[in-house]
């Protein structure tokens, strides 16, 4: 059973441009939330989709957006790159109906912007 | 969520206990304390939770003092593999996991041959 899994490992973009970042939950999970991490920091929550539409949003502008596949997998769109973009970006799903506890994450995209 | 406090880096020996302090004193009635790892270059893993009861699992062990403004994660006997950044992170409990996790800067454990 595959866990969670993202795709690319790595992007290297540069200022203005968009970048898209895909997710793929574990088996049987149907909410997907996505964290950013700048170096030496702890992951930030940017937003959680759930039934194809997103219900909750960090403190991150729009330039972030994101969508919901019926199949449960989730794309992160970043517009208008800025140099302080450049970060790790978790994806971690769950399944609504277990407890808080099971939120598994992916091993992340390393976005550079140059 | 209530917020917590670690220290940035910790030293173990191996096949020692490590000994994983956390401060979270406006921690409310009905927040859990939470535990995550993050090993680097890899997402971080849920280990142990807990809301006023000590927990133990395969991983670790979470003590949580009687007032509840503070915890400990307990690695009984630590090994290199355990080298990685902690996170103690404090949320109210809804069922489900329609939730965020706010980490903090966590604690940067090593384990030392």
């Amino acid at each position: 059973d595959a866990g969670v899994t993202q795709s690319p490992t790595h992007l290297i973009k540069t200022r203005g441009q968009q970048v898209t970042l895909r997710c793929s939950p574990k088996s049987g999970h149907d909410t997907v939330s996505w964290y950013q991490q700048a170096l030496g920091q702890g992951p930030q929550f940017i937003f959680q989709y759930y039934e194809e539409e997103e219900r909750q949003r960090g403190n991150f502008p729009d330039r972030f957006s994101g969508h919901q596949f019926p199949n449960y997998s989730s794309e992160l769109n970043v517009n208008a790159l800025l140099l302080g973009d450049s970060a790790l970006y978790l994806c971690a799903s769950s399944w609504t109906g277990s407890a808080g506890l099971s939120q598994y994450f992916g091993p992340g995209t390393r976005l550079t912007v140059l | 969520d209530a917020k917590t406090t670690q220290p940035p880096s910790m030293d173990c020996a191996e096949g020692r206990a490590a000994n994983l302090p956390c401060n979270h004193s406006t921690i409310s009635g009905n927040e859990y304390v939470y535990w995550y790892r993050q090993i680097h270059s890899q997402g971080p893993q849920y280990i142990i939770h807990g809301l006023k009861n000590n927990e133990t699992n395969e991983m670790a062990s979470l003590i949580i003092t009687e007032d509840r403004k503070s915890s400990t994660l307990i690695l009984p006997h630590a090994t290199l593999r355990d080298t990685a950044v902690y996170y103690c992170i404090v949320r109210v409990e809804s069922g489900g996991s329609n939730y965020k996790l706010t980490f903090g800067k966590g604690t940067l454990l090593t384990v030392n041959p």
